[in-house]
Parts: structure tokens; sequence; C-alpha cells
């Protein structure tokens, strides 16, 4: 119950393009959904975040989708570059305790 | 930005020696974890500690792993007896009281040969 699904596991995208990863959730405690952004050698970054109690949240190009019934989220990004071309993990969280990740989506965007 | 602090970036060591992960968190953080990311895989959460003690443990913290909080600004990460399947990526990661927004940092490559 403590798992955050996650696909694809890969995703390759044209410059321009949509890119769009989603997660899939069961701990209905969960109040915090954040994704992250891992560059190759680095930690993971906090990209966008978003609360149960709100659909969706936009971020420049960066946007989350939430369906509470569902139990899911997606990350979606809008005129992919390449250098958005990273590890996304979606993740999250209930209260103080621990964060729980997803199992990344590989994302390439070609040039 | 702040951000946090993790030495070495490459640690090679032999299986069964002590190693010891450091890290400096952001200064006013109060909550500090550590979590390891085995090659290609997930992230996942090992310990989570806050006002000098454990709060939450994960099953791969077992008997070998321990944490510390030795002078008030380093967080340590130390494995009494290496494995070669305790090789990946060991990231510490701090956030403040009243926040989620947990800060990660660039992680220590553990090599267990």
């Amino acid at each position: 119950q403590q798992q955050v699904k996650q696909s694809p596991q890969s995703l390759i995208v044209q410059k321009g393009g949509i890119s769009i990863i989603n997660c899939a959730y069961e701990n209905t405690a969960f109040d915090y959904f954040p994704w992250y952004q891992q560059f190759p050698g680095k930690g993971p970054a906090l990209l966008i975040a978003i609360r149960p109690d709100v659909s969706e949240k936009k971020e420049g190009r960066f946007t989350i989708s939430f369906n509470k019934s569902a139990k899911q989220f997606s990350l979606h990004i809008m005129d992919s570059q390449p250098g958005d071309s990273a590890t996304y993990f979606c993740a999250a969280i209930q209260g103080a305790q621990k964060l729980v990740f997803g199992q990344g989506t590989r994302l390439t965007i070609n040039p | 930005e702040p951000e946090v602090t993790q030495t070495p970036s490459h640690q090679v060591t032999q299986m069964g020696q002590e190693v010891i992960l450091r890290c400096v968190p952001i200064s006013n953080h109060l909550y500090f974890y550590w979590y390891r990311q085995i090659l290609g895989q997930k992230v996942e959460f090992l310990v989570s500690f806050y006002n000098n003690e454990i709060s939450e443990k994960s099953e791969i913290f077992d008997d070998q792993f321990s944490v510390e909080r030795p002078d008030g600004s380093n967080f340590t990460l130390k494995i009494r007896s290496t494995k070669l399947e305790d090789s990946a990526m060991y990231f510490c990661a701090s956030r403040t009281g009243g926040g989620e927004k947990l800060f990660f940092g660039s992680g220590t490559q553990l090599s267990v040969l």
C-alpha cells in the first residue's frame, strides 16, 4: 500500500512535443505528491508538487494533473526540449513521513 | 540556493570493510534522511532522523547500518561490514520542520569489491 507505480519506464519524445508520465498510488493518506527530476550523477531535484485538494498545477511548461478518485497523477511537459532529457520520479508522502518514490521514467527528447 | 553537501563523491571499498558516508544538511533543516539508488533502479528510503534519533527506518536498514549527527552540522551513515549488494548511490536529504520539500545532495557512489 506504500507503493507508487510509475509508467512508462522510458519515453522518447520529439522536440516540441508533449511528454506525459503517469503515476498511481494506493495509500489515500498520502497528502503531498512531488515530481523529481534527476540528471546523471546528480541527486533528485524537486520539479513541481501538488496536494490532493487541487486537480491541476502548472509551473511554466510543467503541469501536474491529479485525479483523487482514481488515485492517479501525471506530469505533462509541454514543448519538450532536449534539456528536459533526464529521469523523472513521481513520489508521495504522508505528513512528516518518508518520501515514497515511483520506479522512474527515463525521458529522452530528440532534437 | 543552499544545498546539501555529501562527501566523498565516490568511495571504493573491499567487502567486509566499514565505510562512513558524510553529509552536511542545510543549516536550518530539522529532518534528515538517507536514501539509496541501485544503478538504474528507483530511489529507496533507508532511514529518517529527527531530534537526534531515528524516526523511521526501512527493512534495508539492518544492524549493519547506523546514523549519527555527531556535531550539529554533519550527518553520517555508517555501514559496518559492507556487502557486494551495498553498492549503490547513497543520497542524503534534509528538510525544514514545516515543509515537505526534500533537498537532496549529489550523492556518494559506493562500490564494494
